[in-house]
């Protein structure tokens, strides 16, 4: 798991609180994912950066925003949360290239977040 | 529209035991399929991908995927199951028409029991 790293692992905060998830990768990819992981629910892909550009936002709400400053960091930022977004967040990385479709993703741990 | 479809929320079978976990899928265009596993507390791992050729991929700790067209089918199958084999088990599809949209099921808790 040395390849994508997550941090915070846990976090609770209040729906009123701002904070950030950070995503790194070591692996020299291009593309980077956010995913979110509720139980029983199928993986929600959310965001995808490909060199640093956004490729894909899968109908978020504004109350997430990500930013890709470079091909290896990904963050997460969240502010005025509501409790349903309670879930696993989860960061990938892939090489990125021809079209990314075949692209096998390498995931972090994940960010336990709980909204109170 | 892409979508993956995990009939069973939870397969149990006995270490030693062949397994198997279901998979189907619909796309448009010609399909990339992929079967990852996620152990307690960990993200998730890469376990095997169709991507052209040969419909029977092998991969990771012993286990292998039969992509079948006509049945729209990538069901994940292991001859003898181990009790470390316990997990969840994602499969995947996306489509050869560009972009970076995977698609994963809600995933097939697997229980091994020794």
């Amino acid at each position: 798991e040395t390849g994508v790293t997550q941090t915070p692992r846990h976090l609770v905060m209040g729906m009123t609180n701002k904070k950030s998830l950070k995503c790194e990768q070591h692996l020299g990819h291009n593309a980077m994912y956010w995913y979110k992981q509720s139980a029983k629910k199928p993986l929600e892909l959310m965001f995808v950066y490909n060199f640093k550009e956004q490729t894909e936002n899968n109908s978020v709400p504004s109350r997430f925003s990500p930013e890709c400053p470079n091909s290896s960091h990904l963050f997460l930022h969240l502010h005025t949360l509501q409790p349903e977004d309670s879930a696993l967040y989860l960061c990938a990385s892939s090489q990125g290239t021809s079209g990314g479709e075949s692209d096998t993703q390498y995931f972090g741990p994940g960010t336990r977040l709980t909204v109170l | 529209a892409q979508s993956v479809a995990q009939p069973e929320d939870q397969v149990n079978v006995a270490e030693g035991n062949p397994l198997t976990v279901k998979c189907t899928y619909s796309v448009s265009g010609n399909p990339y399929l992929f079967w990852y596993v996620q152990y307690p507390n960990r993200g998730l791992q890469f376990l095997l991908k169709y991507i052209t050729g040969d419909n029977l991929v092998k991969g990771s700790y012993g286990f292998e995927a039969e992509f079948n067209k006509s049945q729209t089918s990538f069901h994940l199958k292991k001859p003898s199951a181990l009790v470390s084999d316990s997990a969840l088990y994602f499969c995947a599809v996306s489509a050869n028409t560009g972009g970076f949209k995977t698609i994963f099921g809600a995933g097939t808790r697997l229980f091994v029991k020794a």
